[in-house]
């Protein structure tokens, strides 16, 4: 099974700034999706990102970003101006293309932001 | 966005009871849902897929005869929890995905239990 690995449980930002989350994977896929949740204290799951393995651009909502890069597996997430609503879980997660419909989900990492 | 909605929000019931959580897709059709279980400050963990019309299929180590989930239309599927006991206390979580180009999953709010 693929594995994503989220090293950093916790990582907090001062409001306005810019902070990055890092994630890596594991897969001998070269097909597959790639994917930003966010988990508000409300514990609803939201989209905040996704990039298909593809595509060689980055991808790009607003204020948030992605640094992809396939040949290392490295899937970060920039946030850029930071602010208290992001404060939340953040879950990156892996999808295969071509195999099956399962989702698989990092640990985790935990964003305080600070005013 | 597509919307995905659970019911209840919240239950408490007593050991040995069973429990039944529904997830419902309100403004497309699901041909695959699935089901997660989260405990305190963890990921989601897999516990099922189900295809509309088809029987589920389970995640290693977890129990098809307690965990029963049916998705009868491709707008909804329930989980009941048989035979409840303290330690099926979660944070369960549904999702949904339809023909969309994307492939992305469209979470439901979540349902907690508690089992006392």
């Amino acid at each position: 099974a693929q594995t994503v690995t989220q090293s950093q449980p916790e990582m907090s930002v001062q409001e306005a700034e810019t902070v990055t989350l890092s994630c890596t994977y594991d897969t001998s896929e070269s097909d597959y999706y790639l994917f930003w949740y966010k988990q508000p204290p409300s514990r609803q799951m939201i989209l905040v990102i996704r990039q298909e393995a593809y595509k060689q651009q980055n991808a790009t909502e607003n204020r948030f970003s992605v640094n992809f890069q396939k040949a290392a597996k490295s899937f970060s997430l920039k946030i850029s101006d930071s602010q208290l609503g992001d404060a939340a879980m953040y879950f990156c997660a892996y999808r295969s293309a071509n195999t099956g419909n399962q989702f698989y989900f990092g640990t985790g990492t935990s964003l305080t932001v600070i005013p | 966005g597509a919307v995905v909605s659970q019911h209840p929000s919240w239950v408490i019931c007593k050991s040995g009871t069973s429990v039944k959580i529904e997830c419902r897709s309100l403004d497309f059709q699901a041909t695959t849902m699935f089901w997660y279980r989260q405990f305190p400050k963890q990921s989601l963990m897999l516990m099922a897929t189900s295809n509309e019309g088809s029987k589920a299929t389970y995640e290693q180590g977890v129990e098809k005869d307690k965990f029963l989930i049916n998705h009868a239309s491709l707008t909804l599927s329930t989980l009941t929890v048989t035979s409840a006991h303290p330690e099926d206390s979660s944070f369960y979580i549904c999702s949904a995905r339809g023909r969309f180009a994307y492939n992305e999953q469209f979470f439901g709010p979540g349902t907690r239990l508690t089992v006392l």
